[in-house]
């Protein structure tokens, strides 16, 4: 079983719409949580880090709750340029060097 | 904002050859990652670095060897290259007393013939 996971998608969805990734991790003791948007053949960047008390950028909020080991990220009234590959990352702990579990990603199509 | 530098962009090899893939951290960052991406593949981590000493290691084959310098760049050293190598190599950085998100350079697309 793979420590990070999604639903792949696609997620096809007009502009406007809102739409809800989720993501379960499968080690209790993971530490951070983060979303990372990825477009094709890019490098992976940062969307949002996720806190327990849930966090809000824009049109974007993201939830972590840990009893359940579950991960979402709502985006409200969709863009054209929000088509991407939406990353669910976990990191295991909190100190220098500690590697970034990916999750293999939703793919998000937003059309007018 | 200064950004994650990665050289070169693209470089092609063939079977058995060898790499050196480079890492620029954003100033001031401690620590530098790379990971690897297959084709459809999730990012993997290989090896990381904080304040030049070797912090984690993932799943590096023992044909590839990685170091930070003293200026905090670091470099990717790849031998006996295979065609399975032919992926997308990233670098990213931390500043680790700040928080533990990691920044990621645009890649090098290595392609093994």
């Amino acid at each position: 079983r793979k420590e990070v996971e999604q639903d792949p998608g696609p997620f096809n969805v007009p502009e406007g719409a809102t739409v809800a990734f989720n993501c379960t991790y499968s080690n209790s003791a993971s530490q951070s949580f983060f979303w990372y948007r990825q477009d094709c053949r890019k490098e992976p960047k940062l969307l949002m880090s996720v806190y327990s008390s849930g966090n809000e950028d824009g049109r974007f909020t993201a939830q972590l709750n840990r009893a359940s080991q579950y991960i979402s990220l709502l985006i409200r009234d969709s863009k054209l340029s929000d088509s991407a590959t939406y990353l669910c990352v976990v990191n295991m702990r909190n100190q220098a060097g500690t590697a970034l579990i990916f999750g293999k990603g939703t793919t998000l199509s937003v059309s007018s | 904002a200064a950004g994650v530098i990665q050289s070169p962009r693209h470089l092609i090899k063939e079977k058995r050859e060898t790499a050196t893939l480079k890492c620029y951290p954003i100033p001031r960052h401690d620590t530098v990652y790379w990971y690897q991406q297959g084709p459809g593949q999730d990012p993997q981590f290989l090896i990381s670095f904080y304040e030049k000493m070797q912090s984690d290691k993932g799943s590096i084959p023992d044909r590839f060897s990685a170091q930070q310098f003293s200026d905090y760049h670091s470099e990717l050293n790849m031998s006996s290259l295979e065609l399975g190598d032919s992926a997308l190599y990233f670098c990213a950085s931390s500043l680790t007393s700040d928080s533990y998100e990691q920044y990621f350079g645009p890649g090098t697309r290595l392609t093994v013939t």
